[in-house]
């Protein structure tokens, strides 16, 4: 199956400052990515879809002023996590789908981050 | 919201065989079954998925109710490695939906 990574596997960071993920298709060209949450014991949790080249859109509650997402190109999204508090900590992870591989959705290894 | 119902927890020892259930009462007819896992801390691994036929690959059978309401995820001879959380998906193959993803069942392969 298809490869995908995330940078970093995990980040602590200070309360207020920014923090980005990177999430990358190593073997494929990702038209589209996804960016989930995952709290501790809690299941997965859909924060927002990107299309390359095109706004993200975000599910309900998810703030995108607070969550900015790009996906300038085929490879590569990115998660910015801006003015982090300790609510923000929680496991991110990324999945992308494209052409290549019938289009199913193939998911990273996840970033944990904290924020003190 | 997830469309799937799925026991919280079971047990297996280690060998034997897993037998996970999944109930999809409201399954459309062009919506098919996807199986995940996740290893603790890690992303989610594809495991199979089907839409009528029951399918088998390496790694685990999916068999899938004449009526489709229902199916089992079956690991034929569970490892401690195979103890994860399984997570039961249905949608369309391909769409542009993504997955959703339920509460699952956490599997735990005893020695």
């Amino acid at each position: 199956g298809a490869v995908v990574s995330q940078h970093p596997s995990r980040v602590i960071c200070k309360s207020g400052t920014s923090v980005k993920i990177e999430c990358r298709s190593l073997d494929f060209q990702a038209t589209t990515m996804f960016w989930y949450r995952q709290f501790p014991k809690q299941s997965l949790m859909l924060m927002a879809t990107s299309n390359e080249g095109s706004k993200a859109t975000y599910e309900q509650g998810v703030e995108k002023d607070k969550f900015l997402i790009n996906h300038a190109s085929l490879t590569l999204s990115t998660l910015t996590v801006t003015s982090a508090h300790p609510e923000d900590s929680s496991f991110y992870i990324c999945s992308a789908r494209g052409r290549d591989f019938s289009y199913e959705q193939y998911f990273g290894p996840g970033t944990r981050l904290t924020v003190t | 919201d997830a469309k799937t119902t799925q026991p919280t927890s079971m047990d297996c020892a280690e060998g034997r065989a897993a037998n996970l259930p999944c109930n999809h009462s409201t399954i459309s007819g062009n919506e098919y079954v996807y199986w995940y896992r996740q290893i603790h801390s890690q992303g989610p691994q594809y495991i199979i998925h089907g839409l009528k036929n029951n399918e088998t690959n390496e790694m685990a059978s999916l068999i899938i109710t004449e009526d489709r309401k229902s199916s089992t995820l079956i690991l034929p001879h569970a490892t401690l490695r195979d103890t994860a959380v399984y997570y039961c998906i249905v949608r369309v193959e391909s769409g542009n939906t993504p997955l959703v993803f339920g509460k699952g069942t956490r599997l735990s392969v005893i020695a």
